[in-house]
């Protein structure tokens, strides 16, 4: 089945480290995006990538970094600069403009 | 950039009854999109809809560029019909997507 692929589901993570959030997808999307969601509230662009090689920075990129070595691929590092890691995150591909969202990873800090 | 305001921010209607969702947005858009949040957390794709008016069985969404809004129409609603429904727009020569923070309906029986 064509869709994106977000794993793992939970996580948690010890002060201090940092965790990779993996995105996969199987459309043959160019566009790629990371976005946060923190309880109750909207989602906010974190990263978004619009072909290999590239990314841009969305409106809260401190603390995260992505790579994006492969179409299929979008990986998001939560590294330890960022404060307030605790949020639901959701991966994103898209065709021309319409945007389509993967199951998204729960990050909990203990 | 590119404001998003949705209203009202919570709704809580009976079975059976109709509602309207309103997304107000600050410039030129070439995507809106509306997204139905899933009690676990996946976004459900509703509509692509930068203009016009689209139907889908009991849904139903009609965006009028020219004056900046959006309007989602619920009919005949149901119990499933819970949850968080956001409104996204991506504003003219911008790739991205703006989310509006939600309304949340509940349906109660």
């Amino acid at each position: 089945d064509g869709g994106i692929t977000q794993s793992p589901k939970y996580l948690f993570r010890k002060e201090g480290q940092n965790v990779t959030l993996s995105c996969e997808q199987n459309l043959n999307h160019d566009a790629m995006y990371w976005y946060r969601q923190d309880p109750g509230q909207g989602l906010r662009l974190i990263y978004y990538s619009q072909i290999v090689n590239d990314f841009q920075k969305g409106d809260i990129a401190e603390g995260y970094s992505v790579s994006r070595e492969k179409k299929e691929s979008f990986p998001l590092t939560v590294t330890s600069a960022q404060k307030n890691p605790t949020a639901f995150y959701l991966c994103a591909s898209s065709i021309y403009t319409e945007a389509f969202f993967g199951q998204g990873t729960r990050l909990t800090v203990v | 950039g590119i404001q998003v305001e949705q209203s009202p921010p919570d709704l809580i209607l009976q079975e059976g009854a109709n509602s309207t969702l309103r997304c107000n947005f600050s410039d030129s858009v070439n995507n809106l999109q509306w997204f139905h949040q899933n009690p676990w957390g996946q976004l459900i794709n509703l509509f692509y809809i930068p203009s016009g008016t689209k139907q889908n069985g009991r849904l139903s969404a009609t965006t009028v560029a020219t004056e900046r809004y959006s309007l989602l129409y619920i009919s005949s609603s149901q119990t499933t019909d819970s949850g968080v429904y956001f409104c996204a727009v991506g504003a003219r020569g911008a790739q991205k997507l703006v989310f509006g923070q939600g309304t949340r309906l509940t349906i109660n029986p």
